[in-house]
């Protein structure tokens, strides 16, 4: 069946540092993959999609592409701020169903 | 501002006692509305997706006389944890599908998640 993988966490970054948490994924067709993030006591929020190989999707700062050659979704961001401490979860949905298949996501702490 | 709430955000009860969790989305009719079951430092795992009116489709593994859902209407969906255990305590989210006002997309929004503690 399709699953996802990411870099296990914890990740702990200095305010400014760069900022990359690995994706990839394996799936029979062409799935749409997704970024989502937590905030302490909060949902689940959209960060970011891409719906085709070689999209680059972007918000808030963050990009992802999505490369069919290596399944990867990799989620990068500049320049890091406190305010990005959260838990980051790479996802999948293929077909219209609407099912999400989650990794187990990656907690973010940013130092000031 | 929040899209779709849950409510309660905690709760403890006894082992065998029923536990309902409600996830309401706000603003917006909810076409379909899923629940995911989270154990800690664990992705979100689909337990099962409803659709108004109509009975909930379960995946695989997971028991249906055990979590019960209810898809009352498209602003609201229930689940029951019938006879609950303390294997049961973990983090419930659900989330809801449709097209929020002023966005014109259909996206998929998710509460903020029930904390289950079975004792």
């Amino acid at each position: 069946g399709d699953s996802v993988t990411q870099m296990e966490g914890p990740v702990t970054l200095s305010e400014e540092a760069f900022l990359t948490i690995n994706c990839t994924y394996t799936a029979t067709g062409y799935p749409s993959l997704f970024w989502y993030v937590q905030y302490p006591g909060e949902g689940l929020q959209l960060l970011l999609k891409a719906t085709k190989a070689d999209d680059k999707g972007s918000n808030k700062g963050f990009e992802a592409t999505y490369r069919k050659e290596t399944t990867s979704f990799h989620l990068e961001k500049g320049s890091v701020q406190v305010s990005d401490s959260a838990v980051y979860f790479c996802a999948l949905i293929q077909g219209s169903n609407y099912k999400l298949t989650f990794g187990k996501g990656t907690l973010l702490t940013v130092n000031p | 501002g929040a899209v779709v709430s849950q409510h309660p955000s905690r709760v403890i009860c006894k082992s065998g006692t029923s536990v309902k969790i409600e996830c309401r989305s706000l603003d917006f009719q909810a076409t379909t509305m899923f629940w995911y079951r989270q154990f800690p430092k664990q992705s979100l795992m689909l337990m099962a997706t409803s659709n108004e009116g109509s009975k909930a489709t379960y995946e695989q593994g997971v028991e249906k006389d055990k979590f019960l859902i209810n898809h009352a209407s498209l602003t609201l969906s229930t689940l029951t944890v019938t006879s609950a255990h303390p294997e049961d305590s973990s983090f419930y989210i659900c989330s809801a599908r449709g097209v929020l006002q002023g966005t014109g997309t259909d996206t998929q929004y998710f509460g903020p998640g029930t904390r289950l503690t079975v004792l």
